[in-house]
């Protein structure tokens, strides 16, 4: 069974710090999809970011990156230099091969304060 | 802007009431995906249809049903309204119907049920 866990549920920074969203997943397929998906105060769902399950490079684009491993299940991502506009829920996702379905985390929810 | 679009943006209503939320997915998308998400259950995957034809069910009540029309735009239906069913419903839609595709969202309808 699919199972996405983001332990934390709430965050507060403030503007500059840096801040890591930790995400665990379970599931049985050896071939699957991790996301990132942002919802901010407004209440839309944006794609931040997709890995599948055979590419371990961690990526960097701005001030995100992301950081997965296999061997612990997890695939964090880290915001540097944190801004008022970062302030949101963020999800993590899991999608299995032949089930497009998204499983999502319960959601971490970032304040960060100027 | 995602390129899915929902109507309507709020919806109130009572108990025992049906109602009924629409969907037009990005231009080109074939699949939609429709999640549901309160606070007590988080995000949901509830739908799936693909060109016109059912792909995958969720948890989906049987007072819940969906269809994807020609023109690939998508309707929930939802009858016998419950106090419990208020949550923003959100409408998703991608490419094709594979789990390495991200799913691109619409606003949401926020539908509450008084």
């Amino acid at each position: 069974a699919q199972k996405v866990t983001q332990a934390q549920t709430e965050i507060s920074v403030v503007e500059k710090e840096d801040v890591t969203l930790d995400c665990v997943y379970e599931t049985r397929d050896t071939t699957y999809y991790l996301f990132w998906y942002k919802q901010p105060p407004s209440g839309e769902l944006v794609f931040l970011i997709r890995r599948n399950s055979f590419d371990e490079q961690n990526e960097i684009s701005g001030r995100y990156s992301w950081n997965f491993q296999k061997s612990t299940s997890s695939f964090n991502f880290t915001i540097t230099a944190s801004q008022v506009v970062d302030s949101a829920v963020y999800f993590c996702a899991l999608s299995e091969a032949g089930s497009e379905k998204l499983v999502f985390g319960k959601g971490m929810k970032l304040t960060v304060n100027p | 802007d995602s390129g899915v679009t929902q109507t309507p943006k709020h919806l109130i209503t009572a108990t025992g009431q049906r109602v009924t939320l629409r969907c037009s997915p990005r231009s080109g998308d074939l699949s939609v995906y429709w999640y549901q998400q309160s606070l007590d259950q988080g995000l949901q995957f509830l739908i799936q249809y693909y060109n016109g034809e059912e792909r995958a069910k969720g948890n989906i009540l049987e007072r819940f049903s969906a269809q994807q029309f020609p023109d690939l735009h998508s309707e929930l239906n939802l009858s016998s309204l419950e106090l419990g069913d208020s949550a923003l419903y959100f409408c998703a839609s991608s490419v094709v119907a594979s789990g390495y595709n991200e799913q691109f969202f619409g606003p949401g309808t926020r539908l509450t049920v008084l």
